[in-house]
């Protein structure tokens, strides 16, 4: 299996652009996870689905960010507009069964630099 | 809310010191989890613990749950340039619409020659 799969790797956009990240989990897996992580926050948790259902959403910062999940294999994250405090690295995970006892596999991330 | 903290923040030893990082929960924890991200990588799973007071072994690391399943440690024995990188442990955390885990702040090792 190729892993959780993302894109971009890297984006950079002007303040006030829409970014949309991608994912593609591992297939077969039933839970799909999406992070944020800084130096000053750490690793955050933003959302996550189960079978493609949006589950916990109290991670995500505000409504300028906003996830979907249309199928079994592909969610995005979208942030509009972006903001310079929105620069981070983005992962998303997935897992086979329940988040709090099963193993997460984390895709490379997608670092945003919004200027 | 659950608090996942880990200690030290950061730690640089000379290659063949040992390691070792703390993981501390605020509440009691079902199981915990440990990963491994490199620089510029990304967190990769390294064991989950279930027992209290349970101990695990792979190769040169040791991870342990504490007994009232609280804290848990990582040890490192004879550090390699191949250590390096910010360990992480992570413990579920019950909320209203299912259950996720929390992220400890991660400790960061880096080895010198």
């Amino acid at each position: 299996d190729a892993g959780v799969i993302q894109s971009p790797r890297h984006e950079v956009t002007e303040m006030g652009q829409e970014v949309t990240l991608r994912c593609k989990p591992i297939s077969g897996h039933d839970y799909l996870f999406w992070y944020r992580q800084t130096m000053m926050r750490g690793l955050e948790l933003l959302i996550y689905f189960n079978n493609n259902v949006p589950i916990d959403d109290s991670g995500m910062p505000e409504d300028r960010f906003s996830a979907k999940m249309p199928n079994a294999s592909f969610s995005t994250l979208k942030i509009q507009p972006s903001e310079p405090r929105d620069s981070a690295v983005y992962f998303c995970a997935s897992s086979l069964d329940t988040p709090s006892t099963d193993t997460q596999y984390f895709g490379p991330g997608t670092r945003l630099t919004v200027l | 809310g659950q608090q996942v903290m880990q200690i030290p923040q950061y730690q640089h030893v000379q290659e063949g010191e040992d390691f070792t990082t703390y993981c501390n929960s605020s509440t009691t924890l079902s199981n915990i989890q440990w990963y491994k991200q490199r620089p510029g990588g990304h967190p990769v799973f390294l064991i989950q613990l279930v027992k209290s007071g349970e101990v695990k072994k792979q190769k040169r690391l040791t991870f342990q749950f504490g007994e009232a399943k609280k804290n848990s440690s990582l040890h490192i024995t004879a550090t390699q340039t191949t250590d390096v990188g910010t360990y992480f442990c992570a413990g579920p955390r019950l909320t209203g619409g299912g259950n996720k885990l929390t992220f400890g702040t991660g400790t960061q090792l880096k080895v010198e020659l």
